[in-house]
């Protein structure tokens, strides 16, 4: 049973480029959460994908949009980088029963720099 | 006010040590509660929920004092693989999100 995956798992880009993050969530989850985790910080939500509709999103600039597939995989893309959109990139996936959302479970993340 | 707090530690405990976290949240009508353990540069992982009943796992017990808005963590007889930092994790009312704390970090001394 392949759990949450996520790609690349590093990249570095430079400020002012766009940077598209990959997620897939586990077999037979169909929300996918996207995070944001500085140094030293606990990750901070993002947004979240259910039903390919943004369902919910957190305080972050325009310049934080996503995707939702019908296989249920998810995309971010991050426009106009700044030095401070360093961080590592949480997807989490769980299973929405009844429109609640329940325990969720997290890719190894993509550790993205912006040099 | 954050919506989660916790002591960022450091906790440097010798092992079969008992240590405990605390965290508080708040928004008081928050339902669902979680206990999350990181690895360093790892993702997060999901130790255990947290019940209004209190729950155990081995080790490991997590309680919920709503009255004054805090959940707690339990390790007792620490082993050195519990070296990690400790995530308290909380899903406010009508989110369908989760708010994090800024993780508090144990470190198992042999």
């Amino acid at each position: 049973d392949a759990g949450v995956t996520q790609s690349p798992t590093h990249l570095i880009k430079t400020r002012g480029q766009q940077v598209t993050l990959r997620c897939s969530p586990k077999s037979g989850h169909d929300t996918v959460s996207w995070y944001q985790q500085a140094l030293g910080q606990g990750p901070q939500f993002i947004f979240q994908y259910y039903e390919e509709e943004e369902r919910q999103r957190g305080n972050f600039p325009d310049r934080f949009s996503g995707h939702q597939f019908p296989n249920y995989s998810s995309e971010l893309n991050v426009n106009a980088l700044l030095l401070g959109d360093s961080a590592l990139y949480l997807c989490a996936s769980s299973l929405a029963v009844s429109r609640v959302i329940h325990e969720q479970y997290f890719g190894p993340g993509t550790r993205l720099t912006v040099t | 006010r954050k919506e989660v707090e916790q002591d960022p530690g450091p906790f440097n405990v010798p092992e079969g040590a008992t240590v405990a976290f605390n965290c508080t949240y708040s928004n008081s009508a928050s339902q669902s509660f979680f206990w999350y353990r990181q690895d360093c540069r790892k993702e997060p992982k999901l130790l255990m929920s947290v019940y209004s009943s209190g729950n155990e796992d081995g080790r490991f017990t997590a309680q919920l004092n709503r009255a004054s808005q805090y959940i707690s963590l339990l390790i007792r007889d620490s082993k050195l693989s519990d070296s990690a930092t400790y995530l308290c994790v909380v899903n406010p009312p009508g989110a369908n999100n989760l708010f994090f704390g800024t993780g508090t970090r144990l470190t198992v001394i042999p």
